[in-house]
């Protein structure tokens, strides 16, 4: 098993640029987030899907589309990058609801000018 | 709203001290609490979930422990190594709306294992 994968690695982008980041796992898992993580911040949850067609959002949606079509793969959709933007995203899956471990992808270091 | 304290930020030990990491969370109505460990430039990595039921969780070195009616949990490492160095965060799914599917994190505390 890959586990969860994204990509891009890194990424620069300019100010108004669209760009999709890619996560997709191989697990089988319902349940799929997106998080970012800021200095001083901590990880906060930006938009989250149970099941395929499913998508709702979280702590800081706005800036950011999501999707679901397939089990595997949950794609973020930047629409008009703003240097605010700029962090390290993290995409995470699990099996259910309440009682299961959450497994983590690489992560995606943005930088948006 | 669940809010979910790490204390300290950073820690500094020697080889070989056992130690004590902090976790505190608001709202006690806790379904889990997991610990994660995060190395620079890297995902999170799974160490232990406690279920709201349980008051420990082992694995290896690692001891975690869980107090839901004093909203606390500790991560205890034992005989600390080099290699433990890392960022730690402990997260709790957000009750009653959810699961792990919208964590609720600490800020982690970094540690450094001096050799």
């Amino acid at each position: 098993n890959a586990g969860v994968t994204q990509t891009p690695k890194f990424q620069v982008l300019k100010t108004g640029q669209s760009m999709t980041l890619q996560c997709a796992q191989d697990m089988n898992h319902e349940y799929m987030s997106w998080y970012r993580q800021d200095p001083g911040m901590g990880l906060r949850l930006i938009h989250y899907s149970v099941g395929a067609g499913i998508t709702d959002q979280g702590e800081v949606p706005n800036g950011y589309n999501v999707s679901r079509s397939t089990t595997e793969d949950f794609p973020l959709r930047l629409l008009s990058a703003a240097p605010s933007q700029t962090s390290v995203y993290f995409c995470a899956s699990s099996w259910g609801p309440v009682i299961d471990t959450q497994y983590f992808g690489p992560g995606t270091r943005l930088t948006v000018l | 709203k669940q809010e979910v304290t790490q204390i300290p930020a950073a820690l500094s030990v020697p080889e070989g001290e056992n130690l004590v990491l902090n976790c505190s969370f608001t709202d006690s109505a806790i379904y889990n609490l997991q610990w994660f460990r995060q190395d620079p430039g890297k995902g999170l990595t799974s160490l232990l979930l406690i279920q709201s039921s349980q008051r420990e969780q082992t694995s290896g070195r690692l001891n975690a422990s869980l107090d839901k009616s004093s909203g606390r949990s500790t991560l205890y490492i034992a005989a600390s190594q080099p290699g433990d160095s890392a960022t730690y965060l402990c997260a709790v799914p957000p009750f009653p709306q959810g699961g792990s599917e919208k964590l609720v994190f600490g800020k982690g505390t970094k540690l450094t294992v001096n050799p």
